[in-house]
């Protein structure tokens, strides 16, 4: 149980353009997902959490135009990272909770994101 | 002072070997206890969740949490090549709004 979806896996784009990260929880509801970002060889940034119907909240420096973050239901939420540049080549990996503010989270298998 | 810490490693030990992966951390206030096995470019996976002090087994691992000295532990028994990854621990309470707080992680090289 509690499996957390995560696509694309990988991704490369241009300069400027938009990329969606998707992450769905398959088999509980989500009520709050967390979208991180890790760089190499360093621990987990959180950088927003999203709640289903409202609007996400985003950590201290995290421009929020620039990830927009949607959670449109109790199983998915997105990531867009708008106007890409090469600075914003991560790791970029969601979470999910299952039950109460307690409970563990569960991950998604991340999405390395190349701009070039 | 970070609030959590963690030693970032390698730490390299032969196969068979019992594993030790220590956190400290500050906040007296933490009471969930989380350990995370993170494979290169994947995602963490749960592998052990504890709520205040004690001791959990599962299978080959087996997590202690130690409130008063605000340390807890991962073993790993018989270690296998296949448990080489990076080890995270993560604490949360009311205090943090049961946000996760993370040590860096370390990285754990089991020797065939």
């Amino acid at each position: 149980g509690a499996v957390v979806s995560q696509h694309p896996s990988r991704v490369i784009c241009k300069s400027g353009t938009s990329v969606k990260i998707e992450c769905r929880s398959l088999d509980f509801q989500a009520t709050t997902m967390f979208w991180y970002r890790q760089f190499p060889k360093q621990s987990l940034m959180l950088m927003a959490t999203s709640n289903e119907g409202s609007k996400a909240t985003y950590e201290q420096g995290v421009e929020k135009d620039k990830f927009l973050i949607n959670h449109a239901s109790l199983t998915l939420s997105t990531l867009t990272v708008t106007s890409a540049h090469p600075e914003d080549s991560s790791f970029y990996i969601c979470s999910a909770r299952g039950g109460m503010s307690e409970s563990p989270l569960h991950f998604g298998n991340g999405t390395r994101l190349t701009v070039t | 002072q970070k609030e959590v810490e963690q030693d970032p490693g390698p730490l390299s030990v032969p196969e068979g070997a019992i594993v030790s992966l220590n956190c400290t951390y500050s906040n007296s206030a933490f009471q969930y206890f989380m350990w995370y096995r993170q494979y290169s470019r994947k995602g963490p996976e749960l592998l052990m969740y504890t709520y205040s002090s004690g001791n959990k087994e599962d299978g080959r691992f087996t997590a202690q949490v130690d409130k008063s000295s605000k340390y807890i532990s991962l073993f790993i028994r018989d270690s296998q090549p296949s448990d080489s990854a990076t080890y995270l621990c993560a604490m949360s309470g009311v205090d943090s709004n049961y946000q996760l707080i993370w040590g860096a992680g370390t990285k754990l090289i089991i020797k065939p």
